[in-house]
């Protein structure tokens, strides 16, 4: 049982660059959500998905996009990455509105 | 008043001291309560959950207090092994559905 996947580990990008996060759980879990993680400032919703089909901000969602086609999968999209985006990326899922259960992260870095 | 805070520490404590964390939380309609432990370089994970009338999981003792809004983490006998950064979790009743709102975590370092 893996439970949270996330794709890539470690990513470097230039400015400008997109690229996409994925992550999987084979948990059934109906909720998703992707965070991000910076010294000093903790953990921040970037979006956060309900279901397959639905996606829906969180915190700090500038700059990023969302989609959650399959229940398993969902997947995070930097369209024209930005030093600021330079971060820690955790992957989680959870069943309901209960304790997540986290991916091993993406540590990205924006050149 | 920020949503959660905790004491960000350093707390450095001798192997088998017990230390306590508090955690304060600013909505009142909250109510799903959590500690999670994170290693340095790692994915937080779920300590224990912390329920209305306190609850114990070995040498870890939750405690919640709705009047004053916040929760409290005890560790007692601790260990090398403890040393991490323990993150309070509060969901945010009442605004973006699915919403749980993470402290910046306290760190702790068990020396021997």
């Amino acid at each position: 049982n893996a439970g949270v996947t996330q794709t890539p580990k470690f990513r470097v990008l230039k400015t400008g660059q997109s690229m996409t996060l994925l992550c999987a759980q084979d948990m059934n879990h109906e909720y998703m959500y992707w965070y991000r993680q910076d010294p000093g400032m903790g953990l921040r919703l970037i979006h956060y998905s309900v279901g397959e089909g639905t996606t829906a901000k969180g915190e700090v969602p500038d700059g990023y996009n969302v989609s959650r086609l399959k229940k398993q999968n969902f997947l995070l999209g930097l369209e024209s990455a930005a030093p600021s985006q330079t971060s820690v990326y955790f992957c989680a899922s959870s069943p309901g509105e209960l304790a997540l259960h986290f991916g091993n992260g993406t540590r990205l870095t924006v050149t | 008043r920020k949503e959660v805070e905790q004491d960000p520490g350093p707390f450095n404590v001798p192997e088998g001291a017990t230390v306590a964390f508090n955690c304060t939380y600013s909505n009142s309609a909250s109510q799903s309560f959590f500690w999670y432990r994170q290693d340095c370089r790692k994915e937080p994970k779920l300590l224990m959950s912390v329920y209305s009338s306190g609850n114990e999981d070995g040498r870890f003792t939750a405690q919640l207090n709705r009047a004053s809004q916040y929760i409290s983490l005890l560790i007692r006998d601790s260990k090398l092994s403890d040393s991490a950064t323990y993150l309070c979790v509060v969901n945010n009743y009442g605004g973006s559905q699915g919403n749980l709102i993470f402290g910046k975590g306290t760190k702790l370092s068990v020396k021997p």
